[in-house]
Parts: C-alpha cells; structure tokens; sequence
C-alpha cells in the first residue's frame, strides 16, 4: 500500500509548547521521509527530511524522531512559537514516488 | 527570476469550460508534478512528468490533461471544468522523483461556477 496517514489533523499547542505531529507509513520501499511546513496563501517549503538510517534530526527547534520497525516517524517542535502556525505535511518518497500525508494545521497561541 | 511560477494565481471560470495552468521553472529540474490540494484531502497528485514529453497519471488525474513539451514548462489543461474542480493547484519540481526535494509553486486557485 502508498498510504502515509498523518495525525493529528488539526493541533493547537500553547507558546513555549512542544507541538508533535505523528506520521505512519506502510511500504517498506521509501527511503526518504521529509517534512513540507506551509503558511496560508503560499506552496509548501520543504522544512526538514530524515533517512531510515538514522533514528533522530534535529535542526534547531525542529526534530523528527523516525522508528523503522514501527513504520512511524514524527515531527517534534519545541518552545512552539506562533510564528510555527502552519500546515505540516509528511511524506515519504522512494522510487519514483513521494506520498504525502493529508496535514496537520498548528495552530500556537500567543 | 529563478523558482516556479505559475500563473494565474486566481481565475474563476464556468463550468464547461477549458481552462489551462501555466507552470514554469528555471532549474531545469527533470521532474514536475501537478498537485490539487482540497480541505481534508491534503495535497493529491493529478499528473507528473519525468522529462520533455514523458508524463504520467498520478491519483487523481480524471478530467485533466497535461503536456511537456520542454523541460521548464508543465501546463495543465481542465479540458471542460466541473465545480468539482474548484481547487488550489500546485505545480512542482525536482531532480528526480522519490529521494527528491520538492519545490512547490506559490498555487493557482481556480473557482468554477
């Protein structure tokens, strides 16, 4: 199966929050898994992308935690900020293909 | 101006219709996709293209046509719009398909009425 099934759909977290956005996915053939953060009006911007060789990557408030045998990666964000207020969306890609989840709109208040 | 563009940003049309989206990037990028993105649905592939004159149908191709006849342009073609059409359309680019950063264009949001 292609599917990428993404949770939650919609996430409201607190300013200084951790926002956690889950991802799941079922074909063993992927082999690259990025982020896509996408503010209103504009097209989603590649935010942050991890291969299954490694468990973890963090890139300043952003970290994606990736579990191989579960199938599962996440993407963590600390000391939310609202300015994080977007719409996350998953993926994973391998050969000539890249599924993306359905997103997640975060919304952080002030 | 280097990136994807893709024009126009807004049309509203009638059903029945044909109406053409215009995608053009400057990378020379081998990939290009097309990509409608509804509330609830997320972002669904309509078509792609690996190269000039080779394109593919993705999930949801019914009702659109899609030529490349060089690699920067990607145009998408409703040949007889329905208001089931009414969508955000993104047009992107990559190197390659798969292990591959996307670069999506800004949208073009098309209403039929």
């Amino acid at each position: 199966q292609q599917q990428v099934k993404q949770s939650p759909q919609s996430l409201i977290v607190q300013k200084g929050g951790i926002s956690i956005i889950n991802c799941a996915y079922e074909n063993t053939a992927f082999d690259y898994f990025p982020w896509y953060q996408q503010f209103p009006g504009k097209g989603p911007a590649l935010l942050i992308a991890i291969r299954p060789d490694v468990s973890e990557k963090k890139e300043g408030r952003f970290t994606i935690s990736f579990n191989k045998s579960a199938k599962q990666f996440s993407l963590h964000i600390m000391d939310s900020q609202p300015g994080d207020s977007a719409t996350y969306f998953c993926a994973a890609s391998g050969y000539d293909k890249i599924i993306f989840g359905k997103g997640t709109r975060l919304h952080i208040l002030p | 101006d280097a990136g994807i563009t893709q024009s126009p940003r807004y049309k509203i049309t009638e059903t029945g219709r044909q109406v053409t989206l215009m995608c053009h990037q400057t990378w020379s990028h081998s990939y290009m996709f097309w990509y409608r993105q509804d509330l609830g649905h997320g972002l669904r592939l309509i078509y792609y293209s690996a190269a000039a004159d080779i394109t593919d149908k993705g999930e949801v191709p019914d009702g659109y046509v899609v030529s490349r006849s060089k690699t920067e342009n990607f145009p998408l073609t409703l040949e007889s719009a329905t208001r089931s059409q009414t969508s955000v359309y993104f047009c992107a680019s990559g190197r390659s398909s798969g292990a591959n950063v996307l670069t999506f264009g800004a949208g073009s949001r098309l209403t039929v009425l």
